[in-house]
């Protein structure tokens, strides 16, 4: 299957900074990119949806202000969290899609705020 | 809005079969997917069903049925690393976004 890649895998930062999590699609041009995040036992949920060159739909109750993404090119997204606090630590997933074809996930980011 | 139901947790013994249920009422449905998630990993793919009906592939068959909004994994045979969560995820528009399931947590015993 193709590969999705995020870096970092973990980040650990203090309170009020800004983390910025990359997604890439190895071996594939991906058409949409997508950022979930996950709390501990509970399932994914979406928080947007980026395309190549166009502003990312947020899902509603999505802080577009906070979670910024921006979508660069066909095998790279990133995701930055603005002024990021304890609440906002949680395991952030990236997929990328290609047309046609299922949604490759990537490892996975585990944020950590202190 | 979007909902999806499926059980919180199952258990089964290892050699046995397992189904796992999932309804659904959304709007824009392309299809469903099934996902399988280990603890502190990304769900890796398990199945796609667009038609009604049954889609076999080895251990793992997966059912849909559109007018009922309803699906099913089942799983055949198990394992003791079947052991995970199994993720329902219908995917809706036409970016095709997936929205999850709270996921069925299921535990395989010896």
């Amino acid at each position: 299957g193709a590969v999705v890649s995020q870096h970092p895998s973990r980040v650990i930062c203090k309170s009020g900074t800004s983390v910025k999590i990359e997604c890439r699609s190895l071996d594939f041009q991906a058409t949409t990119m997508f950022w979930y995040r996950q709390f501990p036992k509970q399932s994914l949920m979406l928080m947007a949806t980026s395309n190549e060159g166009s502003k990312a739909t947020y899902e509603q109750g999505v802080e577009k202000d906070k979670f910024l993404i921006n979508h660069a090119s066909l095998t790279l997204s990133t995701l930055t969290v603005t002024s990021a606090h304890p609440e906002d630590s949680s395991f952030y997933i990236c997929s990328a899609r290609r047309k046609g074809h299922e949604q490759f996930f990537g490892p996975g980011t585990r944020l950590t705020v202190l | 809005g979007q909902n999806i139901d499926q059980p919180t947790e199952m258990t089964a013994t290892e050699g046995a079969i397992v189904q796992i249920n999932c309804t659904y009422q959304t709007s824009g449905f392309n299809g469903l997917f099934w996902y399988q998630q280990h603890a502190g990993e990304a769900p890796t793919f398990l199945s796609y069903n667009v038609l009604d009906g049954l889609e076999e592939k080895g251990r793992f068959s997966s059912f849909l049925s559109r007018s009922k909004g309803y699906s099913y994994l089942l799983l055949k045979e198990l394992q003791m690393k079947d052991s995970a969560s199994y993720l329902c995820a219908p995917s809706l528009g036409n970016t095709d976004k997936l929205i999850f399931g709270t996921g069925t947590r299921l535990q395989v015993f010896p």
